[in-house]
Order: C-alpha cells, then sequence, then structure tokens
C-alpha cells in the first residue's frame, strides 16, 4: 500500500498571501496524483489531477507540480473561500487507493 | 450533467450489514467511461476508500476492507450499492460516491453530497 503524508497539518495564512501544501508518497506514484479542496459538510472537489491539471472551473490560482513521491499544491493568493482542508491522493497503483491525511488552511 | 445522490439508513445497529445506494444521473451507470466508487470519512477524520466497481462488473475493493464489502450495480435503476457487513462503531462515518473517468482511473470527480452512517445499538 502506498501511504500518502501531507505537512504541514495546519497551515495559517493571511488573506492573499501565497500557501504552499506538501504530500509525499512512500514510493513513486510517477503523476498519478490528485488534490481535493473540502470545505465544513461538503463533499470533496476535485482541484487537480495528473499532479498539475486544473480541473474544469478550477481557478488559475491553484496550481500543482511535482512527481514521483513529492507534489505540491500552491495557492498563489488566498481567498476567503479557500480556507478549506486540503487532500492529496495517489492511483497510480492500487488497490488501494490512497489519500493523504490533509492540511487545513486557516485564517492567521 | 453528472450528478450522484446518496441514499440508505443514518442508523444502523452493531454486527448488522450497513446497506447504501447511489443514484446515478446524466450517464448510464454501463458507460464504459467511469468507474463508480465509495469512499468513506469518520467523523473529523480522512478519507478512506472502500472500492470501486465498473461497468462490466469487475470490482476492486480496499484490502482492510474486503471481507466485508461487496459493491454491486443495477443498470435497470442506474443505481450502483454498497453493502458492509459485521459494522462497528468504528465504520461510523459519512459515506461518500463518486465517479472516476476510467482514462485515468481513479481520481473521483464528481462526488455526492455525502450521507452520515452513524452505528450504534
Amino acid at each position: 500500500e502506498i501511504v500518502m503524508t501531507q505537512s504541514p497539518a495546519t497551515l495559517s495564512v493571511s488573506p492573499g498571501e501565497r500557501a504552499t501544501l506538501s504530500c509525499r508518497a512512500s514510493q513513486s506514484v510517477s503523476s498519478n496524483l490528485a488534490w481535493y479542496q473540502q470545505k465544513p459538510g461538503q463533499a470533496p472537489r476535485l482541484l487537480i489531477y495528473g499532479a498539475s491539471i486544473r480541473a474544469t472551473g478550477i481557478p488559475a490560482r491553484f496550481s500543482g507540480s511535482g512527481s514521483g513521491t513529492e507534489f505540491t499544491l500552491t495557492i498563489s493568493s488566498l481567498q476567503s473561500e479557500d480556507f478549506a482542508v486540503y487532500y492529496c491522493q495517489q492511483y497510480n497503483k492500487w488497490p488501494p487507493l490512497t489519500f493523504g491525511g490533509g492540511t487545513k488552511v486557516e485564517i492567521k | 450533467q453528472l450528478q450522484l445522490q446518496e441514499s440508505g439508513p443514518g442508523l444502523v445497529k452493531p454486527s448488522e450489514t450497513l446497506s447504501l445506494t447511489c443514484t446515478v444521473s446524466g450517464t448510464s451507470i454501463s458507460s464504459s467511461n467511469y468507474y463508480w466508487g465509495w469512499i468513506r470519512q469518520p467523523p473529523g477524520k480522512g478519507l478512506e476508500w472502500i472500492g470501486n466497481i465498473y461497468y462490466s462488473g469487475s470490482t476492486y475493493y480496499n484490502p482492510s476492507l474486503k471481507s466485508r464489502v461487496t459493491i454491486s450495480v443495477d443498470t435497470s435503476k442506474n443505481q450502483f450499492s454498497l453493502k458492509l457487513s459485521s459494522v462497528t462503531a468504528a465504520d461510523t462515518a459519512v459515506y461518500y460516491c463518486a465517479g472516476a473517468d476510467s482514462r485515468y482511473c481513479c481520481w473521483f470527480d464528481p462526488w455526492g453530497q455525502g450521507t452520515l452512517v452513524t452505528v450504534s445499538s
């Protein structure tokens, strides 16, 4: 099973600042990595797939990078609606499909 | 527009079987374009993949749950279902159904809104 580790667990950021979230895989997942955003009481929403491809309707301030075992989600200028929990998920080798533990982005 | 909606009991007794259904609209569940999946999230915790089913009937389960899980498709109702047997309090979670593009399996989009299932006597 591929273990996904996200850091930090909580990130405190001021509106308008940049946020950088990390996701590490226990073995290479190539570029088969997705990022999701989840707000309280809502289902996760796909942001990024293929490590760097924005899903339909996702603003350009969200960008993904990395390959192999190290990945980054960057939010270039945080908006109020971006404060949420973010999860990464690998789909390179499954079953099982595996998610990271999440990073909570909170208002500083 | 593809949409999914979970339904089923919100309360299940310990040792019994949890049964949920996901109704798919906007495409045929028999389409080869999608895998259909179940993911759960215990209160205040992260996401755990339960399993997927393909239109052909092929199923893929999380090894940690495999002995207790069955996912099936009902093409006549455009639905797929989850059964989880011998539940305990640890199975209390919000259960989501989701679709995954079969060309790039599997990242999930879209998701249903989720349904909370509590295991308690």
